[in-house]
């Protein structure tokens, strides 16, 4: 049973558009990480978040922590096909992660 | 290349063999951490070393799977009796316990190998 709840499952968008995905829980997580995995690859870290209402940017990505740590969400603006990839918000610590089933991001020319 | 490698990448096998899989992580990294991936799923945590030392394997989902760690460098995970649902991909991660000028030190940046796909016929 995932505690991390990712929405939407898949989200496709035309190159140039601007997205947000979103990652909750009814849990508090001492910190958020956020990863992208491409097809056949592991996972790639992206960004960890650990105090309530943190927002960081990262180019064209934004991440946010919720006040109350129990959710996040990340918008990336301006898509590029290079942005496309499964997308997975994890939370816990020391490794011992608990992971979302992943928002697909398909960003076609 | 200094990275996470796993082997193999790809192994089919048949229901009720056993299966064995490598991770040799990040020479300076001491821990280390097995997942399991299934298709349209995140990766779930299964245990994890901190040199040779598995401090977690409560998450292994059955006494048919095992994990080692002999000298604190590389890792076997092993899969006795596989059965169809053993199907999935095997990731391995590794992390370090130094302190992170980015990451406070409870957090850790997991960095994964390729993973071995795993398919039981």
């Amino acid at each position: 049973t995932q505690l991390l709840e990712q929405s939407p499952q898949f989200l496709s968008i035309q190159e140039g558009e601007n997205l947000t995905v979103y990652c909750n829980s009814s849990s508090v997580f001492s910190s958020l990480q956020w990863y992208r995995q491409e097809p056949g690859e592991g996972p790639v870290l992206l960004v960890t978040v650990v105090t309530g209402g943190e927002v960081k940017k990262l180019k064209r990505l934004t991440f946010q922590f919720g006040d109350a740590r129990k959710d996040s969400s990340l918008h990336i603006t301006a898509a590029q096909p290079g942005d496309t990839g499964l997308y997975l918000c994890a939370g816990g610590s020391w490794g011992k992660f608990q992971f979302g089933a992943g928002t697909q991001v398909v960003v076609t020319p | 290349d200094t990275g996470v490698s796993q082997d193999p990448r790809h192994k089919i096998t048949k229901r009720g063999q056993n299966v064995t899989f490598r991770c040799d992580p990040i020479s300076e990294h001491n821990r280390l951490y097995w997942y399991r991936q299934t298709l349209g799923q995140g990766p779930e945590f299964l245990t994890y070393f901190q040199n040779e030392a598995q401090l977690e394997k409560s998450r292994l989902l059955s006494d048919r799977f095992s994990a080692e760690r002999p000298k604190g460098s590389f890792s076997t995970l092993e899969i006795q009796r596989t059965e169809q649902g053993d199907s999935a991909m095997y990731l391995c991660a590794s992390s370090s316990k130094r302190r992170d000028s980015q990451f406070l030190p409870n957090t850790g940046e997991l960095f994964f190998g390729e993973g071995s796909r795993l398919t039981v016929l």
